[in-house]
């Protein structure tokens, strides 16, 4: 059974502080990870899509790395603000490309 | 505005039904992707299609299907509803899919009540 995990659940940062969490996937049969931002009441939005091991991608202050042989990626905010507020969802397709398998989500709070 | 648009943006109906729900990609895009967003769960990936061509099975139950049309917008259709099957229906789309990955942008949602 193919599982993703992201770590924390929730997280409460002040405003102009950075933060980082973790998406954990299988380590084999990797093909891609998605990286989307999820506001309340809006859809997924895609921050990065992640194909290459040792991949970083940077979209203005967030920031992305991919580390497949040991399988997870890490979301970073520099200088939290508080439209950053949102669930970050990770999401992880198998080789075949046939499985798109979503973690759960961190969910961001910014405290002004 | 992702350029990803879903019809209807509601739909209540009751068990035993069936309904069809629809979605016109962005402009070039040629792969749709459907999801499902239960309110116990997280987002469950159904299917994908790629010019027309079914190129990926997610979770999907027996009484769903999906097509693609040839002027690439899809639809996906519920039968023999049930009270569990209530839930945000996403369609995204790509440019690509075929062999290749990239960003997939996703429409506003239907959302689907059973009674």
């Amino acid at each position: 059974i193919l599982n993703v995990e992201q770590s924390p659940q929730s997280l409460h940062v002040q405003e102009g502080d950075s933060t980082n969490f973790t998406c954990s996937f299988p380590s084999s049969n990797f093909y891609a990870l998605h990286w989307y931002r999820w506001e309340t009441a809006k859809s997924p939005e895609a921050l990065f899509v992640m194909t290459l091991n040792g991949d970083e991608k940077k979209k203005g202050r967030i920031s992305a790395t991919l580390n497949t042989k040991e399988g997870y990626s890490y979301l970073y905010i520099k200088g939290s603000q508080p439209e950053d507020s949102a669930t970050y969802l990770c999401a992880f397709r198998s080789s075949s490309a046939s499985k798109i398998i979503f973690g759960s989500g961190t969910r961001l709070s910014i405290r002004p | 505005d992702s350029g990803v648009t879903q019809t209807p943006k509601h739909l209540i109906t009751a068990t035993g039904q069936r309904v069809t729900l629809r979605c016109s990609p962005r402009s070039g895009d040629l792969s749709v992707y459907w999801y499902q967003q239960s309110l116990d769960q997280g987002l469950q990936f159904l299917i994908q299609y790629y010019n027309g061509e079914e190129r990926a099975k997610g979770n999907i139950l027996e009484r769903f299907s999906a097509q693609q049309f040839p002027d690439l917008h899809s639809e996906l259709n519920l039968s023999s509803l049930e009270l569990g099957d209530s839930a945000l229906y996403f369609c995204a789309s790509s440019v690509l899919g075929g062999g290749a990955v990239n960003e997939q942008f996703f429409g506003p949602g239907t959302r689907l009540t059973v009674l």
